[in-house]
Formats: C-alpha cells, structure tokens, sequence
C-alpha cells in the first residue's frame, strides 16, 4: 500500500536549518510529484512547493524562495525539504503529499518543526 | 499569486442538513480546484479535484461544482463524520493558494 513516512519531530533554534525527510513506497517514486505544505499552530494550509521525483526539477513559493530547498534521493525513493534561517513564524507541521489535488491523493503523518530560543 | 477566498469561515449545522460551502478565486482558474477535509490532529484529506470529481471512497453525499472563479462544496446531508474544517486549493499556476478554511461544527 501507498506510504509516505515522514521523519520525527524537530526542536530548532532560531537562524538555524531543518531537513524533514519523506519516504515514500508502495508505488513507483518517480512516477508522482511530491508537494510540501505546512500549516502553523491552529491556523490554515500553506503550499510551499513541488518536486519532481524524476528530474529533480523543482518550483517554490515566492514567499520562501531563497530559504527553501527540496532534493531527492531516487536509491531510497525519499524526498527532503530544507527551510533554512528558521524564525518563529515556522513553527509549523510540515507536510508532504503525493498527487496533490489529483486522483490517488496521498499525504504524509505531518512533521512538527518547533523553532524556539 | 491567485488569491482563494472561502465563506463562511464557521457554519453551524445540524446532522442531517444540507450545507454549501463557497469559494471564490481571484481570477479565472477555469476548473482547476480541489476540496479538502481536515479533523484535528490529521493530514487533509482529498474530497474533490477538477470542480467536481471525486476522489475514490468519498462518500456521495459530497460534491463539488464551478468554474472560472466561483466554487461550491455542497454535502447533501451532513453526517457526524463531517464535522471538519474543509479548504479549497487552486492548481491553475503556481504557486498553488488554498482558502482560509471553513469549519464545519455541531448546532
């Protein structure tokens, strides 16, 4: 069956860098794009971006360009996001997702980035 | 970037009713809208993609309608289960928007 595991729960100083990785089975990995989207504490969904699994190739929001970098590692079938110069307005759960808005929709558990002093 | 805008933002409603909930997009995005339901704690859930297919295993009572900028999910009569927040997303360019969020709560 479809599965895509995410890696644990993450504690971050502000200025510093999270990778939030994203394994994926149960399908072939280079077949579907992988969408990140994170949603801060008790409020709505934030599209952060694309990757494409087979290429490689990416596009990001405006609002996190710079900061933001998605990869893949096609020998493990995961895809990894990295938000760097973390602020406290990133705390947020950090989802990744297969097929957003298209049949055959898969999300992750969600990731928990907390960024704090 | 498409702005998505959902009214209301909470609707209180009975088991049994039948709720619309609208969405609205800043410019055309023709067809390219998809519908999501989310309880606490969960990863969304995908109801409806392209205005108004479903995605397999949602129940029936769901559906969607619309095009160019005006949207509507419509659940024919509303069950426990569906108390829930439900967010619109546009796909017609990046970066992909979604709506604010509408939740569902008990009357």
């Amino acid at each position: 069956q479809v599965q895509l595991v995410q890696s644990g729960a993450e504690v971050k100083k502000p200025g510093t860098s999270v990778k939030v990785s994203c394994k994926a089975s149960g399908y072939t990995f280079i077949n579907y794009y992988i969408h990140w989207v994170r949603q801060a504490p008790g409020q709505g969904l934030e599209w952060m971006g694309i990757i494409n699994p087979s290429g490689g190739s990416t596009n990001y929001t405006q609002k996190l360009q710079g900061r933001v970098t998605m990869t893949r590692d096609t020998s493990t079938s995961t895809v990894y996001m990295e938000l760097s110069s973390l602020r406290s307005e990133d705390t947020a759960v950090y989802y990744c997702a297969r097929a957003l808005a298209a049949a055959g929709c898969f999300w992750g558990q969600g990731t928990l980035v907390t960024v704090s002093s | 970037d498409i702005q998505m805008t959902q009214s209301p933002s909470i609707l209180s409603a009975s088991v049994g009713d039948r709720v619309t909930i609208t969405c609205r997009a800043s410019q055309s995005i023709s067809s390219w809208l998809a519908w999501y339901q989310q309880k606490p704690g969960k990863a969304p859930k995908l109801l409806i993609y392209k205005a108004s297919s479903f995605e397999s295993g949602v129940p029936s009572r769901f559906s969607g309608s619309g095009s160019g900028t005006q949207f509507t999910l419509t659940i024919s009569s509303l069950q426990p289960d569906d108390f829930a927040t439900y967010y619109c997303q546009h796909y017609d360019t990046y970066p992909w928007t979604f709506g604010q969020g509408t939740k569902v709560e008990i009357k």
